[in-house]
């Protein structure tokens, strides 16, 4: 069956411009995770949604980041005013309730000049 | 705070050699260890999985060991292939956060 999908696959903003960068996760899964893995480190937390509830935002680095998840399936990750740190792979992931393993996508490589 | 390290962070090795990736962490209450592998440009794909209450796993030329009271756990490759060549990572879930936690990676290179 089809996996964790991501689009776009690299994007590349002028630094000030808002980005949004899309999930797909595996049909069923409940659970929805997102991480940012910058250059030469493994990745990081962002958040965590169960459904359509995000239950733990605490990764975000800051408040231009917001993430969306209105119907418990596709997930959006939205970066207001981007910056030149937040140049990084974003990675989605997503599981079963309850389950051990997490599932990711390819990710999307942000490019921010 | 709960933090993972990894080292080496690369590994350079010649095809057929059997090698050892190191992950340290602190705070034995962990629920589950993984390894991740990552190859460029793509996300990331679980090998291995070890519960808290086990002390390894195995899959293939694959060992994975895991030492909670000291907070480490080793990734053991046997006969390293080129084809082996990835950043490999380790991720632990801690009982109370629900969270991954990832080292920063070991870059391993084999030669033909």
């Amino acid at each position: 069956g089809a996996g964790v999908s991501q689009s776009p696959r690299y994007k590349v903003a002028k630094r000030g411009q808002d980005v949004a960068l899309r999930c797909d996760p595996i049909s069923g899964h409940v659970s929805l995770f997102w991480y940012q893995q910058a250059l030469g480190q493994g990745p990081e937390f962002l958040t965590y949604f169960q459904n359509e509830a995000q239950l733990d935002k605490s990764g975000l680095p800051s408040d231009r980041f917001f993430a969306e998840r209105p119907e418990g399936s596709v997930s959006t990750l939205k970066i207001q005013r981007t910056q030149q740190e937040d140049s990084a792979v974003y990675l989605c992931a997503s599981s079963l309730p309850g389950a051990d393993t997490q599932y990711f996508g390819p990710g999307t490589r942000l490019t921010v000049l | 705070k709960q933090e993972v390290t990894q080292i080496p962070a690369a590994l350079s090795v010649p095809e057929g050699e059997n090698l050892v990736l190191n992950c340290s962490f602190t705070d034995s209450a962990i629920y589950n260890l993984q390894w991740f592998r990552q190859d460029p440009g793509k996300g990331l794909t679980s090998l291995l999985l070890i519960q808290s209450s086990q002390r390894e796993q195995t899959s293939g030329r694959l060992n994975a060991s895991l030492d909670k009271s000291s907070g480490r756990s080793t990734l053991y490759i046997a006969a390293s292939q080129p084809g082996d060549s990835a950043t490999y990572l380790c991720a632990v879930l801690w009982v109370n956060t629900g969270k991954l936690i990832f080292g920063q990676g070991t870059t391993l290179q084999v030669k033909p």
